[in-house]
């Protein structure tokens, strides 16, 4: 299973662009890169997923670079709201549900 | 949909008594997750099932928690008898995967458990 290495913890400021690096040095050929958000009180959330290069969707991009052993989730110009913790998850194409194991996260949080 | 379904919502048992959690799975996923998150320890991956068949129970910390998924639409994960350090939340996620698509997580609201 591919090992996560993620900063504890991030603040930034509303309307920042805030960049959350991810380690994974010993992915797997099949494995796809995903990144969820947790509220307090809440079920982590899927973001963005990717296998390489760049992946950009309403909320988020996500940049691979070409040896894929990490990876950044970008998030432009945050809000307060964006206050939350951000996990990323390496895991398989044909997973068929397989462990799918959380790091630490990055505990973001935005101030005003 | 309505998404995952999880309950109850909040429990507060009393040591040694038997706690049961219940989740219903997106219907049409074929995959079925326990997690349970504390402070100290996370989010950590207790069980997972794959077309109600368990995988992997690795995760499972004791022959206190058992989990069953007797259908695709039902799942439980039991504690006999209950602890104090069992007190956390229990999420129950669910996917749907298939050939050249990469697992994506649907997680419940979660069950807060208590244990006095």
């Amino acid at each position: 299973l591919a090992k996560t290495t993620q900063p504890i913890s991030m603040d930034s400021y509303e309307g920042q662009e805030v960049n959350i690096t991810c380690s994974h040095n010993n992915i797997a050929t099949n494995d796809y890169i995903t990144w969820y958000q947790q509220f307090p009180s809440q079920g982590p959330r899927f973001i963005i997923q990717g296998y390489k290069t760049k992946v950009t969707n309403e909320v988020a991009s996500l940049f691979i670079p070409a040896d894929r052993k990490s990876s950044t989730l970008s998030l432009p110009r945050v809000s307060l709201s964006d206050t939350a913790v951000y996990y990323c998850l390496v895991g398989g194409v044909y997973n068929q549900g397989g462990k799918l194991i959380f790091g630490q996260g990055t505990e973001l949080s935005v101030k005003p | 949909d309505a998404g995952v379904i999880q309950s109850p919502r909040h429990e507060v048992t009393e040591m040694g008594q038997e706690v049961t959690l219940r989740c219903k799975p997106i219907s049409g996923h074929n995959s079925l997750f326990w997690y349970r998150q504390t402070m100290m320890r996370g989010l950590e991956l207790l069980i997972y099932f794959n077309n109600n068949v368990p995988i992997d129970d690795s995760g499972m910390p004791e022959d206190r928690f058992s989990a069953k998924m007797p259908n695709a639409s039902f799942s439980t994960l039991k504690i006999q008898p209950s602890e104090p350090r069992d007190s956390a939340v229990y999420f129950c996620a669910s996917s749907l995967v298939v050939p050249s698509s990469a697992n994506v997580l649907t997680f419940g609201a979660g069950s807060r458990l208590t244990v006095l």
